[in-house]
């Protein structure tokens, strides 16, 4: 069983809404320890950071995508969600969510994304 | 947005021999926000250093990352056949500017 999986529709039409949603199947989306993170690979590109949303539901956006995309978590469900308004082509990608993890050792915190969904291909096409 | 540029695109190596993989910042990045991945395809990317120099749980010790500043690097002593495949950095990011990945050095066996 994937610690993480990404789940919606394959093919979304220009100017909809992509909807998706990342299941979390170890840990709880609720634990402070946590934040929780959406990625995307178009072809031949590299991998674009799209958000996160923490326990509390705090949020922070890429800003080339933050007036189109939002970032929630779902928290009977265990789940995370990302929705991207007014897709074009260029919203076709390979779309991974994974874990954010931080933890203070010393003086110091370190951030790092410790678990990947193995990704959900989505084609923006009418 | 802070730029990551990983470079040799490519490396064509045979099992047994050594690599390094460099990573370089646009602007300075605290070394305990410094990640390296790899990642083949079908497969969810594999946590392999975090802390610029720390390795993740399970990583066997042929794996190694150093640097700061604007230039990190990930070591690999001595290629395994599972260790083809593509690696990549990653910088946490605060807000306004977020996170971002490097462009990716691909490992292929010669």
């Amino acid at each position: 069983q994937e610690l993480l999986q990404e789940s919606g529709p394959g093919l979304v039409k220009p100017s909809q809404t992509l909807s998706l949603t990342c299941t979390v199947s170890w840990g709880s989306v609720n634990s402070p320890f946590f934040y929780w993170t959406w990625i995307r690979q178009a072809a031949g590109e590299r991998l674009e950071w799209i958000g996160r949303v923490d326990s509390s539901g705090n949020t922070n956006y890429n800003p080339s995508l933050r007036s189109r995309v939002s970032i929630s978590v779902d928290t009977a469900k265990n789940q995370f969600s990302l929705n991207v308004n007014s897709v074009t082509a260029a919203d076709t990608a390979l779309y991974y969510c994974a874990r954010g993890r931080w933890e203070l050792q010393g003086h110091f915190y370190y951030y790092y994304l410790d678990v990947w969904g193995k990704g959900t291909m989505v084609t923006v096409s009418s | 947005e802070i730029v990551l540029t990983q470079s040799p695109g490519t490396l064509s190596l045979s099992p047994g021999e050594g690599a390094t993989l460099s990573c370089r910042a646009s602007q300075i990045v605290s070394s305990t926000y410094l990640a390296w991945y790899h990642h083949k395809p079908g497969q969810a990317p594999r946590l392999l250093i975090y802390g610029a120099s720390s390795r993740a749980t399970g990583i066997p010790d042929r794996f190694s990352g150093g640097g700061s500043g604007t230039d990190f690097t990930l070591t690999i002593s001595s290629l395994e056949p599972e260790d083809f495949g593509v690696y990549f950095c990653y910088q946490f990011g605060r807000s306004p500017q977020g996170s971002s990945f490097g462009g990716g050095t691909k490992v292929e066996m010669k």
